[in-house]
């Protein structure tokens, strides 16, 4: 079973619009959810982290949400570049053991010019 | 080094065949992590140091698997007798102990390994 489920799958839009991926759990009890971008053939690189008290957090263009009543995140990135295209995971760290992290299958964005 | 660098960075090995896996973490960081990708899935943790313990390794798949960290820096995954399944990306990060706020971990690049 997955405990974190990620959508769409893969993502494509044109360079210079905005995007919100969508993140659902089942972790309980729930620590702190991040976001990571990994690029393809690199290691996945942290852009956010929230615990179970944080709503929102801000890194430059990336906006992520958290609402942990309904088990729910969202990663908004704001006027698209080439650059932003990569695989962006969340992932969810529980509160028995924060140093074991559920990782997602990832959503898939790609960015055309 | 700047980063967590991990060698090599591609493995090809004949099913049956031992491998072995580096990890450099970061110069000062005391927890290191190892984990699996396999191709459509998402990332599998495997096993967790604290220094040179591990006091998680509730991940590993099966015991072909083992992984030991010595001086607190470098570890190296062993994988026995491989299996074509085995086949993926390993991925090693490392993170400071703060004991407070929840700490980033720092990736590697990742060694992909694969099974013929």
């Amino acid at each position: 079973k997955n405990q974190v489920e990620q959508s769409p799958q893969s993502l494509i839009i044109l360079e210079g619009k905005n995007c919100t991926l969508q993140c659902n759990y089942t972790v309980s009890p729930f620590s702190n959810l991040r976001w990571y971008k990994q690029d393809t053939g690199r290691g996945p690189v942290s852009l956010t982290i929230m615990t179970f008290s944080e709503n929102t957090k801000s890194n430059g263009r990336y906006t992520a949400t958290l609402d942990a009543d309904t088990k729910q995140s969202s990663l908004h990135i704001t006027a698209s570049q080439l650059s932003d295209s990569a695989s962006y995971i969340c992932v969810v760290s529980g509160s028995y053991n924060t140093d074991k992290l559920i990782f997602g299958t990832g959503t898939r964005l790609q960015v055309f010019p | 080094g700047a980063g967590v660098s991990q060698s090599p960075s591609n493995k090809v090995t004949e099913k049956g065949k031992d491998v072995e896996l580096r990890c450099d973490p970061i110069s000062g960081h005391t927890a290191l992590y190892w984990y699996r990708q396999s191709l459509g899935q998402g990332l599998e943790f495997l096993i967790y140091f604290q220094g040179n313990s591990a006091p998680d390794k509730s991940g590993l798949p099966s015991d072909r698997f083992s992984a030991e960290r010595t001086g607190g820096s470098v570890s190296t995954l062993t994988i026995q007798r491989t299996q074509q399944e085995d086949s993926a990306v390993y991925l090693c990060a490392s993170r400071t102990f703060s004991g407070g706020a929840p700490d980033t971990q720092y990736f590697g690049p990742g060694t992909r390994l694969t099974v013929l």
